[in-house]
């Protein structure tokens, strides 16, 4: 069974960093694409960021450009994303998903970060 | 950077055909086509249909997809209680290099 578990999302100050974490299992991580998408409380799906299957190359959405950053450690079969200079705006339930091409086929239940002070 | 283009919300009868759009433009819905997604109330998404009318395995043949240019459809016949969810629509933006997606169609069942 293809599994997707995020993890390391909290309570943090305007301005502060967290990492977050998704453990994959069931499926062979290192040949897939990945990405993180994120939804406010309330709100739509936002597409975050996606990292290619060695990690060399990246893309991000302009809003986060210079403070997030994806990562992946094929070994461990997980995927991360460092988020930096935290604002209140990056409120939101954080996704791991699968990402093959074609829209994201799989999804973690999703890791809560909050921005307030 | 810019978005798809859903309606808000759609309302339709139990048993009855409800049809979804989303709009894009050349870079992204008229390039490679749409995925759509259904997320229920306090779960993550699900990917229902990608690259226009592909559907993953375990999704219902009542759900179908077409594109005509730059406009995505979402077709779903015999709307049972179930099929009422939050509805999106997502696709890669060739000259932003990032997945777009919709704001969302709120599809509730009568």
């Amino acid at each position: 069974e293809v599994q997707l578990v995020e993890s390391g999302g909290g309570l943090v100050q305007p301005g502060g960093s967290l990492r977050l974490s998704c453990a994959a299992s069931g499926f062979t991580f290192s040949i897939y694409w990945m990405a993180w998408v994120r939804q406010a409380p309330g709100k739509g799906l936002e597409w975050v960021a996606n990292i290619n299957q060695h990690g060399n190359e990246k893309y991000y959405v302009d809003s986060v450009k210079g403070r997030f950053t994806i990562s992946r450690d094929n070994a461990r079969n997980s995927l991360y994303l460092q988020i930096n200079s935290l604002r209140a705006e990056d409120t939101a339930v954080y996704y791991c998903a699968r990402d093959p091409g074609i829209g994201n086929d799989c999804w973690g239940q999703g890791t809560l970060v909050t921005v307030s002070s | 950077q810019a978005g798809l283009t859903q309606p808000p919300s759609v309302s339709k009868g139990l048993r009855q055909t409800a049809t979804l759009t989303c709009t894009g433009d050349s870079d992204n819905v008229g390039n490679q086509g749409a995925a759509w997604l259904q997320q229920h109330q306090g779960h993550p998404p699900r990917l229902l249909s990608y690259r226009n009318n592909n559907r993953p395995s375990g999704i219902s043949e009542r759900v179908s997809a077409f594109r005509s240019g730059n406009t995505a459809s979402l077709t779903i016949t015999g709307l049972q209680p179930e099929d009422e969810a939050d509805y999106y629509c997502s696709a890669w933006d060739s000259s932003l290099s990032a997945w777009v997606f919709g704001g969302g169609t709120k599809l509730t069942v009568l």
